[in-house]
């Protein structure tokens, strides 16, 4: 069965330096693979996602993310933080056609000024 | 603008009473999903529905009933089973039946109890 693992419950890092949140994934096939990210009280906004092709993918708000196969991971990057990505990040993965992403329990990512 | 609508924002249930959550979008969205989101747990599949007049149980089905009765529209109803309603409920939709896509979200219904 599929899987999503996000080791960190929390990620703490200061405004200007680079952040990472991991992801990894368990799947029979090949991997699909999404980044997405929430605010306080709001639904889930997608930000990148993987298919095939470059294993470095760019997304929305600067975020990119690094696909690699033999690690079975996909880290979420941004060179330098901003306060305002202060959010909850979820990877999610599909593994067949027609069935839902399944997603891993969230990190939280705290930038402090 | 396109997107998903879920209503109403806050709902409070009582004791042994069934409640419908609203979920509509105008994407022309084939695919609809709902999700349960709990703090620590991330997002768990409760039902999703790939078609009109037809849709799948996810991981935490139990408790939990659905229609989609027409391609816009997907309620999800809490009945008085599910013993442990508290949570934050997500309505999702997808284009198409490719794995390529992602999911569009609406920004939840937040359900307690009284």
């Amino acid at each position: 069965a599929q899987s999503v693992a996000q080791p960190e419950d929390q990620v703490n890092v200061a405004e200007g330096n680079p952040l990472t949140v991991k992801c990894t994934y368990s799947v029979s096939g090949n991997p699909y693979l999404f980044w997405y990210v929430q605010y306080p009280n709001r639904g889930l906004q997608f930000l990148l996602k993987y298919i095939t092709g470059d294993n470095l993918v760019k997304g929305s708000y600067g975020f990119e993310a690094e696909f690699n196969k033999s690690q079975t991971s996909f880290h979420l990057k941004k060179p330098s933080a901003l306060v305002s990505d202060s959010a909850l990040y979820f990877c999610a993965v599909r593994e067949a056609p027609g069935t839902a992403l399944i997603f891993g329990k969230g990190t939280t990512l705290s930038v402090s000024s | 603008d396109g997107g998903i609508t879920q209503s109403p924002k806050y709902l409070f249930r009582k004791e042994g009473q069934n409640v419908t959550l609203s979920c509509e979008q105008n994407l022309n969205h084939d695919a609809m999903y709902w999700y349960r989101q709990d703090p620590g747990q991330g997002l768990r599949l409760i039902y999703y529905s790939q078609i009109v007049n037809d849709f799948q149980k996810g991981d935490i089905a139990e408790g939990y009933s659905v229609s989609r009765e027409k391609k816009e529209s997907f309620p999800l109803t809490v009945t008085s089973a599910q013993k442990n309603p508290t949570a934050f409920y997500l309505c999702a939709s997808k284009g198409d039946r490719g794995q390529n896509q992602p999911q569009h979200f609406g920004d939840g219904t937040r359900l307690s109890i009284l």
